[in-house]
C-alpha cells in the first residue's frame, strides 16, 4: 500500500530565508507524487508532479521538489520565502501504476509560517 | 477558464435532512472524486467515478451516495446527514490518461447539528 509521510507539521521561517518541507513516500510502485497547497479559505492547488521523468521538478512560485528513490523522499524547497507563502502544504501520491482507482493519497500536512 | 465548481460553498444543516452538494467540472475529465477533510485527518476519498454510469466507494464511503449521469456533474448525496458529517467537502477531477493529479473545487463546509 502507498502512503505518505510529512515529516513536520508545523514550520515556521523568516520572509526571505529557505524553505524545506519534507516529505518521505512509501510505495512498491514507481509513484507520482504531488504537492499541493491550501491557502487558508482556499481549495486545494497544484504546485508541482513528478511522473518518473526528471527527478527535480520545478513547480509554481518558486518551488521546486527533488525525488530521491533511495531515500523514498520527496522533500519541497524554495530558497526565499515570501509572505504569501504562509499556507498549509500536503504531500501527495496517487495509485496510479498500482490498483490504478485514481486515489490520492495525502499526507497530515505541513503549515508554513512566515514570519516578517 | 478551466475549473471545477461546488455549490453551496457552505451549509448549516440539522440531523436527518436529505441535502446534495453539487460539483460540476468544464475540462471534460473523465475521473471525478469526492473527499473530505477533518482536523488531523488530512484528506479522505468517499467515492470517486471513472466515467458516466461508473462510481465506486472510496475510504469512508458510509452514509453518502453519488450519482455520475452526466460527465461534468458528479453531485454527492447526504440521504441523512448526521453530526459526524461535518467538515470540509472537495471535489476534484482528472483526466484518465494522466498520474491522476487532481484539480479541486473550492470546498463546501457542511456542518449537521
Amino acid at each position: 500500500a502507498q502512503s505518505v509521510t510529512q515529516l513536520d507539521s508545523h514550520v515556521s521561517v523568516s520572509e526571505g530565508t529557505p524553505v524545506l518541507l519534507r516529505c518521505n513516500y512509501s510505495s512498491s510502485y514507481s509513484p507520482s507524487l504531488f504537492w499541493y497547497v491550501q491557502h487558508p479559505n482556499k481549495g486545494l492547488q497544484l504546485l508541482l508532479k513528478y511522473t518518473s521523468a526528471a527527478t527535480l521538478v520545478k513547480g509554481i512560485n518558486g518551488f521546486e521538489a527533488e525525488f530521491k528513490k533511495s531515500e523514498t523522499s520527496f522533500h519541497l524547497t524554495k530558497p526565499s520565502a515570501h509572505m504569501s507563502d504562509a499556507a498549509e502544504y500536503f504531500c501527495v501520491v496517487s495509485d496510479y501504476g498500482s490498483s490504478n482507482t485514481g486515489k490520492l493519497i495525502f499526507g497530515q500536512g505541513t503549515t508554513l509560517q512566515v514570519k516578517p | 477558464e478551466a475549473q471545477v465548481t461546488q455549490n453551496p460553498r457552505y451549509l448549516i444543516t440539522v440531523t436527518g435532512k436529505k441535502l446534495t452538494v453539487t460539483c460540476s467540472q468544464n475540462m471534460n475529465h473523465e475521473y471525478m472524486s469526492w473527499y473530505r477533510q477533518d482536523p488531523g485527518l488530512g484528506l479522505r476519498q468517499i467515492y470517486y467515478s471513472m466515467n458516466v454510469e461508473v462510481t465506486d466507494k472510496g475510504d469512508v464511503p458510509e452514509g453518502y451516495k453519488v450519482s455520475r449521469k452526466e460527465k461534468r456533474n458528479f453531485p454527492l448525496i447526504l440521504e441523512s446527514p448526521s453530526p459526524n458529517q461535518t467538515s470540509l467537502y472537495f471535489c476534484a477531477s482528472s483526466p484518465l490518461r494522466s498520474s491522476y493529479e487532481q484539480y479541486f473545487g473550492p470546498g463546501t463546509r457542511l456542518t449537521v447539528t
